[in-house]
Parts: C-alpha cells; sequence; structure tokens
C-alpha cells in the first residue's frame, strides 16, 4: 500500500470547519506538510510541522500530530469556497536529503 | 519576484519524439525536483538534484532524463522509450521547505 495515506473526497458546507486525515508509515519522518492544488496550478505549501511538534496554528489553519498513531491532520475553521481544492500531506524522511513522499490528495468540495 | 518558472504550460508530442521540459528558480536554492501527476494519485519522483552537476534517480525515471548544469535550471527530458508520458509535470526547489512551479501538461497524441 501507500507509505502515506489520504482518504480520497471530503464534502463540507460553507462556515463549517473541515478535517482532512493522513497517516504516515515513517518514523523518521522530520518535517510533515501539507500543499493546496488548485485545478491545473501547481502545489501551494499551507503550512507544516517538525516532528517533535504537537500542533501547530496558522489563522484558519490547524495541524495536529500524534507521532503515536503516526497520524497527521488539518482542520481549516470557517471553510469558504475558495478552499475547495486537492490537499496533499508529505513527509520528509530522516534520511532522504529533503525529497519528499505525498499522499494521493484529498479532494475538498466546499457547498454554499 | 521570486518563484520558479515553468515552459510551457501546455506541450504536445507526436510518438516517438523527445521532448525537454524547462524549469528555473530564482530562489537560490541548491536542490531541484521533477514531479510527475497522473489523476487520483501522488506526486512521483521523478529525478531530484542536490548541486550543480549531480543528479539522482526518483522512483520512475526509467524513459526520462536530466541536467543541472547551472544552479537556477534543471530541464527534463521525455524520452521516446516513456511509454506512458501523458501526465502534468511539476518542477520543485528547497532549502528547508519546498516550493512548486506551476506545472507542464504533457499530452502525448
Amino acid at each position: 500500500g501507500e507509505d502515506v495515506e489520504q482518504s480520497l473526497f471530503l464534502s463540507v458546507r460553507e462556515g463549517d470547519s473541515s478535517v482532512i486525515n493522513c497517516t504516515y508509515t515513517d518514523s523518521s519522518s522530520t518535517y510533515l506538510y501539507w500543499y493546496k492544488q488548485e485545478p491545473g496550478a501547481g502545489l501551494q505549501l499551507l503550512t507544516y510541522i517538525f516532528s517533535n511538534m504537537d500542533m501547530k496554528q496558522d489563522q484558519r489553519l490547524t495541524v495536529l500530530l500524534n507521532k503515536k498513531d503516526k497520524h497527521l491532520s488539518l482542520r481549516i475553521a470557517d471553510t469558504q469556497t475558495g478552499d475547495s481544492a486537492i490537499y496533499f500531506c508529505a513527509e520528509r524522511r530522516g534520511t532522504s536529503y529533503g525529497k519528499l513522499t505525498f499522499g494521493q490528495g484529498t479532494i475538498l468540495t466546499v457547498h454554499p | 519576484d521570486g518563484g520558479i518558472t515553468q515552459s510551457p504550460k501546455y506541450l504536445f508530442r507526436k510518438e516517438g519524439q523527445n521532448v525537454t521540459l524547462s524549469c528555473e528558480q530564482n530562489l537560490n536554492h541548491d536542490a531541484m525536483y521533477w514531479y510527475r501527476q497522473d489523476p487520483g494519485q501522488g506526486l512521483r519522483l521523478i529525478y531530484y538534484s542536490q548541486i550543480v552537476n549531480d543528479f539522482q534517480k526518483g522512483d520512475i525515471a526509467e524513459g526520462y532524463s536530466v541536467s543541472r548544469e547551472k544552479k537556477e535550471s534543471f530541464p527534463l527530458t521525455v524520452t521516446s522509450a516513456q511509454k506512458n508520458p501523458t501526465a502534468f509535470y511539476l518542477c520543485a526547489s528547497s532549502s528547508n521547505e519546498q516550493f512548486f512551479g506551476p506545472g507542464t501538461r504533457l499530452t502525448v497524441l
């Protein structure tokens, strides 16, 4: 199976919170990242968390990391229609020299 | 304006032809990467380069080639040996964080 796994689809109503989940397998991961991709575009770095942290908050975004369960989540508060996109989590492993391993992406759809 | 540029945005190729995708960065990053994206899949690493005049194969290097003669530039050639080249190609560069270009969509006719 995939080294980094995400659910493929998430649908929410505008104004609600969205939670996108990700699991990874490599305990040597040093950094974990969240990227956003809009149709036909490249990936935009949203936020990242260092592996010795449990939580990071940045405006509407909250990242939670459970190292024991190797589980990462991205919460988007007050989700807007402009948040509709594909969200990728990625891990940087300890010996990877900067290479990232990506999940397959979660398609977030926000309904008015 | 600092960033990563890729050209062209759309590229069409006939079977049997080699094509080269351009990637340029002015972020002064040492490391650069090429990924391939297919629908419903995550990004897969084709080649990466940690420093000028050096590069390594990623997970799916067969049918591709790269060069790194300048720090700013990391072109990718899709050769005729690549059996299924139609995809979206993304270039990235990094220091601690990895930043991406806007991508090139390659279609084989």
